[in-house]
C-alpha cells in the first residue's frame, strides 16, 4: 500500500462548527504532515510530527488542533474557523523526518470551504 | 525565510514539444523533489534527488540535481495533454533542520492538442 488517504474529500462548515479532518497511510512512516494550501500557490506547512509527537508547529492558531493517535493516523480537528480558512488541507507522510531519502507522498487532500 | 525561485511560471505549448522548467536557491540543498498536481488533487512526487550530479528519469521525465547543489531542472520530452497541471520543485535545505521541505511557486503546463 503506497497510498496517503483523506477524508473527507470535500467539507463545509459554519463558523461555529466542529469538525475533523483524518489521515492514513500503511506505508509504515512515521512522520506526518499537515499542509495548508491557498489556489495556485504552493503548500504552506502547518505541522508535523515525528514518531506520533509533534515535532513542528508553524505558529498555525489554535482554532487548528492536530492529533496523532497511532503511527498511521492523523487528525486535524477545527473549530470556530474562519472564511479565510478555506483551502484545500492536504496531509503527507515521509519514512522519518532526518538523514537522506525523506521525500513526502501526498494525500489527495480535503477541500474545505467556511462559511 | 529560504526561498526557490522557480521558472518560467507558465507555459503553453503544443503537444509532441518539450518542457524544460528549473529551480535556483541561493542556498545549499541536500534533496531535490519534483511533483506535478493536478486541480483538486495532492501533489505526486515525479522524481527525487539525492546527490549533486545526479541524473534521473521516469518514463519521459528527466531531472537534475545541479553541481552547486543549489538548481534542479525537470525536462518532459514528447508532451502529451495529460502534461497539463502545475508542477512544483521542493528542496530540503542543508541549514535549519531536514523536517521542512521549501517549495518553488509552481509552473503551470498547459498543452494544445
Amino acid at each position: 500500500d503506497t497510498e496517503v488517504t483523506q477524508t473527507p474529500k470535500h467539507l463545509v462548515m459554519g463558523m461555529t462548527n466542529k469538525k475533523s479532518l483524518k489521515c492514513e497511510q500503511h506505508m509504515g512512516h512515521r512522520a506526518m504532515y499537515w499542509y495548508k494550501q491557498k489556489a495556485k500557490k504552493p503548500p504552506e506547512l502547518m505541522f508535523v510530527y515525528s514518531y506520533e509527537k509533534l515535532s513542528i508547529n508553524e505558529s498555525v492558531p489554535s482554532r487548528f488542533s492536530p492529533e496523532c493517535p497511532n503511527s498511521s493516523l492523523l487528525n486535524l480537528h477545527l473549530h470556530a474557523l474562519q472564511p479565510e480558512d478555506s483551502a484545500l488541507y492536504l496531509c503527507a507522510s515521509s519514512p522519518s523526518t532526518s538523514g537522506g531519502a525523506n521525500e513526502q507522498f501526498f494525500g489527495p487532500g480535503t477541500r474545505l470551504t467556511v462559511l | 525565510g529560504q526561498q526557490l525561485n522557480q521558472s518560467p511560471q507558465s507555459m503553453f505549448i503544443q503537444e509532441g514539444e518539450d518542457v524544460s522548467m528549473n529551480c535556483t536557491s541561493s542556498s545549499i540543498f541536500n534533496t531535490w523533489l519534483w511533483y506535478k498536481q493536478d486541480p483538486g488533487e495532492g501533489p505526486v512526487l515525479l522524481i527525487a534527488l539525492y546527490k549533486a550530479g545526479e541524473l534521473t528519469s521516469n518514463g519521459r521525465l528527466t531531472a537534475q540535481f545541479g553541481i552547486t547543489r543549489k538548481d534542479s531542472f525537470l525536462n518532459i520530452s514528447a508532451s502529451i495533454p495529460s502534461d497539463v497541471g502545475i508542477y512544483f520543485c521542493a528542496g530540503r535545505p542543508t541549514q535549519g533542520g531536514s523536517e521542512k521541505l521549501v517549495f518553488g511557486k509552481g509552473t503551470k503546463l498547459t498543452v494544445n492538442p
